[in-house]
């Protein structure tokens, strides 16, 4: 039990769905990151909420589209998305102190695989 | 910039091997935190341990060991008596004032084999 929830576990979608990743925390942090983690590549800040309120998007292209409806729950909503979107993705949730981390927890994360 | 380098991309020991990782960071902040996590096969990213930039007391935590050395920023990570379930990427991490997100190495890759 880590404390971060992330579904689905895999995916597989065409180019032209339309899916959505889940991640819900229950530790009461106040923040909740997406991370995309690609084979030989390292780990890359998609988007950062915090207190609900996008702080940072790391020039993420239009067809991934975050949602955090709330401090516990963050969404990534994909649409359109090509081969090399294909990667694991990890959620986070951390509790910020000012803009420190004091702590950070990931999900299992999605493994997508775009065909 | 990186500001956290992880220099060894791969490491392979036989098992009941001591294995050091090592971490060197860079940040102008005076207040900062440092993570250790373990990310096997599986995917999940297991936190390790925190330290913050005014604890500099070395930690052991059954065979595993934090060095953290402010003067030469390195915050480095021995595994003694290596098993094969130590088997999996490793990665350093840092949390600043300055941002929001924690800055990643690049992850070792540990391989023991029996």
């Amino acid at each position: 039990e880590t404390g971060v929830t992330q579904t689905p576990r895999h995916l597989v979608m065409g180019m032209t769905n339309k899916k959505s990743l889940k991640c819900e925390q229950h530790l009461g942090h106040n923040a909740m990151y997406w991370y995309k983690q690609s084979a030989k590549k390292p780990l890359e800040l998609m988007f950062v909420y915090n207190f609900k309120e996008q702080t940072e998007n790391n020039s993420v292209p239009s067809r991934f589209s975050p949602e955090c409806p709330n401090s516990s729950h963050l969404f990534l909503h994909l649409h359109t998305l090509q081969p090399e979107d294909s990667a694991l993705y990890l959620c986070a949730s951390s509790h910020l102190r000012g803009n420190l981390n004091t702590e950070a927890f990931f999900g299992q994360g999605t493994r997508l695989t775009v065909v | 910039a990186q500001k956290v380098t992880q220099a060894q991309t791969e490491i392979s020991v036989v098992e009941k091997e001591d294995v050091t990782l090592d971490c060197v960071y860079e940040t102008r902040d005076t207040t900062y935190y440092l993570f250790w996590y373990k990310q096997p096969p599986s995917g999940e990213l297991v936190f390790l341990i925190r330290r913050n930039s005014f604890d500099e007391q070395n930690e052991i935590s059954g065979r595993y060991s934090w060095n953290f050395q402010k003067s030469t920023s390195s915050f480095n990570f021995t595994i003694t008596a290596s098993q094969v379930v130590d088997s999996a990427v490793y990665f350093c991490a840092l949390s600043e004032n300055s941002g929001y997100a924690l800055n990643f190495g690049k992850g070792t890759s540990l391989l023991v084999t029996p």
